[in-house]
């Protein structure tokens, strides 16, 4: 059975840099795309990027600002977003991609911008 | 970027009726790309219907949905308690990958 757990700070400071590590068990991260997607409070979904062993995408709002890297010897994926305003507060997801959608998601982790 | 918007924001039902639910594209969807979540309060979304009208594992047969090109939608039937939650659309064939903002489905 396939899942995902993030971790990382809950609280970060404005101009800081966020890292959230996703740990995957069930399957392997070298298969498939690999996802971080967060939702700001009271808002939708939004994706931040994605990584497969071919390469990374992001969304061009955040490239400036993000790295999303794997870590095959521990199955894990993660996310550092650096330059935070309080607009990156969110709750923040890792989630599996495929050619069918997103299909496996974690729980979430909340991360609040604030000095 | 390719923006979706969803319609109505909020839908509010009966148990036993239908909700449709509309996802429009400001540009055609690659490949039909195009899948739609539940997410409720304090739960991880769910894939509900993958590639516009594929129902993913485990999808009771009351969610459908069909679309093409830019007009998409998701239609539940017998609407029951447990359907009250969000839903989003999300294309993911051209990036960046985009959600709409939501409806909001409400049992009475």
């Amino acid at each position: 059975q396939v899942q995902l757990q993030e971790s990382g700070p809950g609280l970060v400071k404005p101009s800081g840099t966020l890292s959230l590590t996703c740990s995957v068990s069930g399957v392997s991260i070298r298969t498939h795309s690999w996802s971080w997607i967060r939702q700001p409070p009271g808002k939708g979904l939004e994706w931040i990027g994605s990584i497969s062993y071919s390469g990374t995408t992001y969304n061009p709002s955040l490239t400036t600002r993000i790295t999303i890297s794997l870590d095959t010897s521990k199955n894990q994926f993660s996310l550092n977003l650096n330059s935070l305003t309080a607009a990156d507060t969110a709750l923040y997801y890792c989630a599996r991609s495929t050619l069918t959608g997103v299909d496996y998601w974690g729980q979430g982790t909340r991360v609040t911008v604030s000095s | 970027e390719n923006v979706l918007t969803q319609a109505p924001g909020t839908l509010s039902l009966s148990p036993g009726e239908r909700a449709t639910l509309s996802c429009r594209a400001s540009q055609r969807v690659d490949r039909n790309y195009l899948a739609w979540y539940q997410h409720k309060p304090g739960q991880a979304p769910r894939l509900l219907i993958s590639r516009t009208s594929n129902r993913a594992t485990g999808i009771p047969d009351r969610f459908s949905a069909s679309g093409s090109g830019i007009d998409f939608s998701l239609t539940i039937n017998r609407l029951e308690p447990e359907d009250s939650a969000m839903y989003y659309c999300h294309q993911f064939g051209g990036s960046p990958q985009t959600f709409g903002q939501g409806t909001k489905v409400e049992i009475k």
